[in-house]
């Protein structure tokens, strides 16, 4: 059974339109993550989310809203596509108490907005 | 920003052991330093974290300085299935916060020759 998944895994889009990436964890874990990797392979953290807090990092627009229905999802949704969003998300997860922050990837949406 | 410091790229030939060094000349005394690699197309995968001892584990070991200034990913014998881009990361114990949140720097793309 996959971990963390995905979808969907390939996403190409229209400037200015508005997309939603799901993500699921089978884990049990409370935390989970979202990560923008460039085409330059830099992997930034954009959010991460727990039952009581969501920590935003501060360079992420406002464009970009993570939605969490319940302990095992983190959907990022993204408003008014730009060209620079075009990149590979990846979403991961982890609990406190466990092995010390080890996190778990899912295998990532590219995006490509057109 | 990343406060690792890593060699951009190495090679090494299959089945010899391979050393990956790391610099985080500012860790803190109670940031553990976490290896995670990411294989082409892949999300990145955890492969050990220590925080004073050396660690051993099925996939390498983590050879830290005594002062913690820096480490040494030890893969004892490399495959093909190895050649990686692998990330030196400090991070504190608080996730679910941003001390938690994993910084990755550029990491080293390891080639492995057949």
């Amino acid at each position: 059974d996959t971990a963390v998944s995905q979808t969907p895994k390939y996403l190409v889009t229209q400037m200015g339109n508005d997309k939603s990436i799901k993500c699921e964890q089978n884990l049990g874990h409370d935390t989970m993550y979202w990560y923008k990797q460039d085409s330059k392979k830099f992997l930034k953290i954009m959010f991460s989310y727990n039952n009581k807090e969501l920590i935003i990092n501060e360079t992420v627009p406002n464009r970009f809203s993570p939605k969490s229905p319940d302990k095992a999802h983190l959907n990022l949704h993204i408003n008014s596509l730009e060209l620079g969003d075009s990149a590979v998300y990846f979403c991961a997860s982890s609990t406190p108490g466990g092995r010390d922050n080890e996190q778990f990837f899912g295998p990532g949406t590219r995006l490509t907005v057109l | 920003d990343a406060k690792t410091t890593q060699p951009n790229s190495m090679e090494s030939n299959e089945e010899e052991p391979v050393h990956l060094p790391c610099n985080h000349s500012t860790i803190s005394g109670t940031d553990y330093i976490h290896w995670y690699r990411q294989l082409p197309s892949q999300g990145p995968e955890y492969v050990i974290h220590g925080l004073t001892s050396n660690v051993n584990n099925r996939m390498a070991s983590l050879a830290i300085a005594e002062d913690r200034k820096s480490s040494t990913l030890i893969l004892h014998r490399a495959t093909l299935r190895d050649a990686a881009v692998y990330y030196c990361i400090h991070a504190g114990l608080n996730y679910g916060g941003s001390q938690g949140n994993l910084i990755f720097g550029k990491g080293t793309k390891l080639s492995v020759k057949p």
